[in-house]
């Protein structure tokens, strides 16, 4: 089965740089979210966007900003890195009838880890 | 806001049947209850999900009591593959919405 597929797999930086990370859900899948993880650390909810439009917010920095685009698939745009933004990224997807409920079942994709030097 | 707890770690052998639980005091009406399993470095892995009473797959089952403050994930026979971290999750819909958010995992270790 088609699973959540997210690029790159590895990036590195350095600060002050840029970087994109990309996130293909799940055909038919209408909800993304991404998620940060660092090292040693639990994920940690940063954005969600239900068909298209963002649907919530976490504790995303304002360097970062994201979207979904009309196929789907999202962006996770980060800008003035900082070596504290060294972390895995997951995006994760799901189906919601109407809107994110709370009997979604969630996928997750592997993550893309991103390491500033 | 509702948060999970769950024990930091747990040790076992494989062939035992590992019980995880968590509390979830402040859990609302419609959230529903899902665990995940991560190995290191991997994005988590959907094991299973609830709302009350008792829910079995082939790989665990997850017993939720009436008042539905805890679960309990239940790993029968476990293997070595089944050392990770895994993970309870109660839907957070308070702003109407659902954010998965993750607390702090259990890090079971399956021992030969």
């Amino acid at each position: 089965a088609a699973g959540v597929i997210q690029s790159p797999r590895h990036l590195i930086k350095e600060k002050r740089e840029t970087a994109t990370l990309k996130c293909y859900p799940i055909p038919r899948h209408d909800t993304v979210y991404w998620y940060q993880q660092g090292p040693g650390q639990d994920p940690q909810f940063l954005i969600s966007f239900y068909e298209k439009m963002q649907s919530d917010k976490g504790s995303i920095p304002d360097r970062f900003s994201a979207q979904q685009f009309s196929d789907y698939h999202s962006e996770l745009n980060m800008s003035s890195l900082e070596l504290g933004d060294s972390a895995l990224y997951f995006c994760a997807s799901s189906f919601s009838s109407t809107s994110p409920g709370q009997g979604d079942t969630i996928y997750f994709g592997e993550g893309s880890w991103l390491t500033v030097v | 806001l509702a948060k999970t707890t769950q024990p930091i770690s747990m040790d076992s052998y494989e062939g035992q049947e590992v019980n995880i639980t968590c509390s979830h005091n402040n859990i609302a009406t419609n959230d529903y209850i899902t665990w995940y399993q991560q190995f290191p470095s991997q994005g988590p892995r959907f094991i299973i999900q609830g709302y009350k009473t008792k829910v079995t797959n082939e790989v665990a089952s997850l017993f939720i009591p009436a008042d539905r403050k805890s679960s309990t994930l239940s790993l029968p026979r476990v293997s070595l593959s089944d050392t990770a971290v895994y993970y309870c999750l109660v839907g957070d819909s308070s702003g109407g919405s659902y954010i998965p958010t993750f607390g702090r995992g259990t890090s079971l270790i399956v021992h030969p």
